[in-house]
This record gives structure tokens, sequence and C-alpha cells, in this order.
């Protein structure tokens, strides 16, 4: 069974400083996703990680994938009060179009 | 135009009850699924139709049981509602086969919420 963490499972930080948040996922995966989802609101797609290696970036956040290491991050820069939300990634581990999610990190950001 | 949505955005209903929950995408995807997101905030995937042809069935009691009548619709039927049955459920829908690039759009949620 594929298993998928993201630590923390809480994060709350200033306006201003950087963090990361870490998924890591139990099999071989080179399709990953991110998604952002506000307080009563949906599922916002942010970046689609398809290879070893794969670096994408919008605006103050930048992912990243190691399938050999079967880890993502998700970076933030100089984050800002807009940035809070509750963050997922998603593994499809068999290619079969079967997303398993992440735990999500509910990221706080304090003026 | 909303891409996928669902009906209705909130329901309120009581134990032993049967209710649906509709689902549309205007994506011309040909694969929907249903997930369920629990008070903690897990989300875990229920079903998926391809083609109006059930591929994931995951461990689901069989009081949930989903229709598709075409490609653009899945619906979700549940008899005899537990209040462990409250949770948010979200619609997706994804166009599969195409190459490299397989993102899932997900619908507003339904909050169903059993007394």
């Amino acid at each position: 069974e594929l298993k998928v963490e993201q630590n923390p499972l809480f994060l709350s930080m200033q306006e201003g400083k950087n963090y990361t948040i870490y998924c890591n996922y139990s099999t071989t995966s080179d399709r990953l996703y991110w998604y952002r989802q506000d307080p009563g609101k949906s599922l916002e797609s942010l970046f689609v990680l398809l290879s070893n290696g794969a670096v994408k970036q919008e605006g103050r956040l930048m992912a990243s994938l190691d399938t050999k290491a079967r880890l993502s991050t998700l970076h933030i820069t100089a984050a800002v009060h807009d940035l809070s939300a509750t963050y997922f990634c998603a593994v499809d581990g068999f290619g079969n179009e079967k997303l398993t999610f992440g735990t999500g990190t509910r990221l706080t950001i304090i003026p | 135009d909303t891409a996928v949505s669902q009906t209705p955005k909130y329901l309120v209903t009581q134990m032993g009850n049967d209710k649906s929950i509709k689902c549309e995408q205007n994506l011309g995807h040909d694969t929907m699924y249903w997930y369920k997101q629990d008070s903690k905030k897990f989300l875990k995937i229920m079903f998926s139709y391809n083609n109006k042809e059930l591929i994931i069935n995951e461990t689901v009691p069989n009081r949930f049981s989903p229709k598709s009548p075409d490609k653009a619709h899945l619906n979700l039927h549940i008899n005899s509602l537990e209040l462990g049955d409250s949770a948010v459920y979200f619609c997706a829908s994804l166009q599969s086969g195409t190459s490299g690039f397989y993102e899932q759009y997900f619908g507003p949620g339904t909050r169903l919420t059993v007394t």
C-alpha cells in the first residue's frame, strides 16, 4: 500500500521568512502533485511534477521532486499572509491515475 | 463557467436516510472520481469511473453506490446514512491518456452532515 507522509502537519511562520514542507512517499513514482486548499474551499492545483529532478516555481512557491529519494519539497520564500492555507501533496503511485494524498500541512502566516 | 460542479453544496440529514450527491464536468474529460475528506482533512479516493465504467473501487461500504449515466456525470448515492459518513465529498475529473499531464480538477465539494 502506498503511503504518503507530509511534515510538518502544522506550520506557523512569520511573514518574510522561508520554510520548506516535505512530502515522502513509499513506492516508486514519477508523478507528484501539490494542491492548495483554503478553509471551506476546494483543492487548487499548484504544481505537477512528472520526472526526477523536476523543479517548478510560481511566485513565492517552488516545488521539486527527487524520485530516487521518494521526496518532494514545497519551498516558501518570503512568506506573505495570502499563502495561509492547507497544502497537500499527492502521488500517483502506480501510474493508474489514482492519487494517494498526504496528510496535509496547515500553514499559517503571522503578520 | 464552472469546470466541475457538485450539488448540493451542503446536505444535512438524519441517520438512516438515503441521499444522493451529483457531479457534472464540462471539461470533456473521460475519467471522474469521488473523494472523501474527513474532519481531520484527510483525503481518500473512493471511486473512479472511466467512460462510465467503474475503474477504482476502494474499500468503501456497499451503502455507497456511484452511478455514471454518461462520461460528464458521476453521482454518488448513499443508503442508510451513518454518523461516520459526515464529511466533505469531492468530485474530480481527469483527461486520461494525455501525454505527460494528468492533472485532476476538483469540484467545490459537498459538506454532508449526518445527525
